[in-house]
């Protein structure tokens, strides 16, 4: 499909393990955006990548937490030494740059889902 | 400090009824709302903008008061398809991300 897709799309894995997510948009989104949604929380933004433009990275609740995006496309988000609050679903979504305030329309893919014991 | 605030629910109502939800935001410097829905276990979805003078799609209508800084959803003859999760979403001035609500539960039964 033409959709957003995530990879993989459950995870387990032991505290202190570093762990990678994989996205990859939507073909001619620019912009890409990865949330986190816990047990009963609402969805915690998380980084924003806007075409060449500087990441905002201003959600990252720690400097355990990273991403790139590599070419413009595909998006990897690390966290290293993972703990046990770190446990979500971990979403990507894209969008069409500059559209977002007129349109409200994210594409979100179905997460990656991250338990850590 | 981007807040958007939601009543949890759930909101459980028979099929045919009406139902209303309200979300409340913190910051007049906003931009544009939207509803989103979210299915148990899927990803959010956009369901609509929210606009000043009222939207209406169908048995749904969104309405914005700035003056309060409220946005509410109003379904109506509601559907057992209509349960779900409805986020409220807003994207604030200066901003390029959406600041989403806690989301609040429907649950329609026959």
């Amino acid at each position: 499909g033409a959709g957003v897709s995530q990879s993989p799309s459950n995870k387990v894995t032991e505290k202190g393990k570093d762990v990678e997510l994989r996205c990859d948009p939507i073909s001619g989104h620019t912009a890409l955006y990865w949330y986190r949604q816990s047990l009963g929380q609402g969805l915690e933004f998380l980084i924003y990548f806007q075409g060449n433009s500087a990441p905002d990275k201003s959600g990252l609740p720690s400097d355990r937490f990273s991403a790139e995006r590599t070419g413009g496309s595909v998006s990897t988000l690390t966290i290293q030494r993972t703990q046990q609050e770190d446990s979500a679903v971990y979403l990507c979504a894209s969008s069409i740059m500059g559209r977002l305030a007129n349109t409200g329309e994210l594409f979100f893919g179905e997460g990656s889902r991250l338990t850590v014991l | 400090r981007k807040e958007v605030e939601q009543d949890p629910g759930p909101f459980n109502v028979p099929e045919g009824a009406t139902v209303a939800f309200n979300c409340t935001y913190s910051n007049s410097a906003s931009q544009s709302f939207f509803w989103y829905r979210q299915d148990c276990r899927k990803e959010p979805k956009l369901l609509m903008s929210v606009y000043s003078s009222g939207n209406e799609d169908g048995r749904f209508t969104a309405q914005l008061n700035r003056a309060s800084q409220y946005i509410s959803l109003l379904i109506r003859d509601s559907k057992l398809s209509d349960s779900a999760t409805y986020l409220c979403v807003v994207v604030y001035s200066g901003y390029s991300t959406l600041t989403f609500g806690k989301g609040t539960m429907l649950l329609v039964s026959p």
